[in-house]
């Protein structure tokens, strides 16, 4: 099985700073990668799609990118709602363990 | 609108079964794949299976195998996961999805049913 390490585990930010998730898979996936947000009691929710496609009626300070191993989320400028974890997942199965993001 | 709506929590002596259902509605529900996923207490998302809503057909992770059971009623527009022998470990949050093929991602999750096992 593939499996999918994601770094840091956890991060704290301010509001307006840029941030970055990396999730990287054991072997190459393409682009099969996706990224979703969890707020605690919540279902997670679909950011990102093939590594770099934003899901529609997310904002556009989420992004993208990377291929074959590894792979990167961007939040361009953190916002108070974007306080949750975030998962990797390959295709759809194996998920990474999680970035959970404090707002400081 | 497009959602999937679980059915509520349970609590479960040891060695008992468990059956959560996902009933589906604004889509055509034989249309798409649904997923199972679980997270326990604290811990990550955790890929368990999925059924073919239109052909009944199902896969499962290799560690759910024999242990999980997915089913789908599609004239009533619902899916079914059952649990059987329970155990402590088996005490997580259950979540259904809706498997979207052009982004071979889950892009309409249940809102999650939690499980729990105690003695």
């Amino acid at each position: 099985d593939i499996q999918m390490t994601q770094s840091p585990s956890s991060l704290s930010a301010s509001v307006g700073d840029r941030v970055t998730i990396t999730c990287r898979a054991s072997q190459s996936i393409s682009n099969y990668l996706n990224w979703y947000q969890q707020k605690p009691g919540k279902a997670p929710k679909l950011l990102i799609y093939a590594a770099s496609s934003l899901q529609s009626g997310v904002p556009s300070r989420f992004s993208g990118s990377g291929s074959g191993t590894d792979f990167t989320l961007t939040i361009s400028s953190l916002q108070p709602e974007d306080f949750a974890t975030y998962y990797c997942q390959q295709s759809y199965r194996t998920f990474g363990p999680g970035t959970k993001v404090d707002i400081k | 609108q497009v959602q999937l709506v679980q059915s509520g929590a349970e609590v479960k002596k040891p060695g008992a079964s468990v059956k959560v259902s996902c009933k589906a509605s604004g889509y055509t529900f034989s249309s798409y794949a649904v997923h199972w996923v679980r997270q326990a207490p604290g811990q990550r998302l955790e890929w368990m299976g999925w059924i073919n809503a239109g052909n009944g057909n199902t896969k499962y992770s290799q560690k759910f195998q024999g242990k999980v059971t997915i089913t789908r009623d599609t004239s009533a527009n619902t899916a079914y996961m059952e649990v059987s022998s329970l155990r402590s470990e088996d005490t997580a949050v259950y979540y259904c999805a809706r498997f979207w093929p052009l982004g071979t991602a889950f892009d309409i999750w249940g809102q999650g049913t939690m499980v729990s096992v105690s003695s």
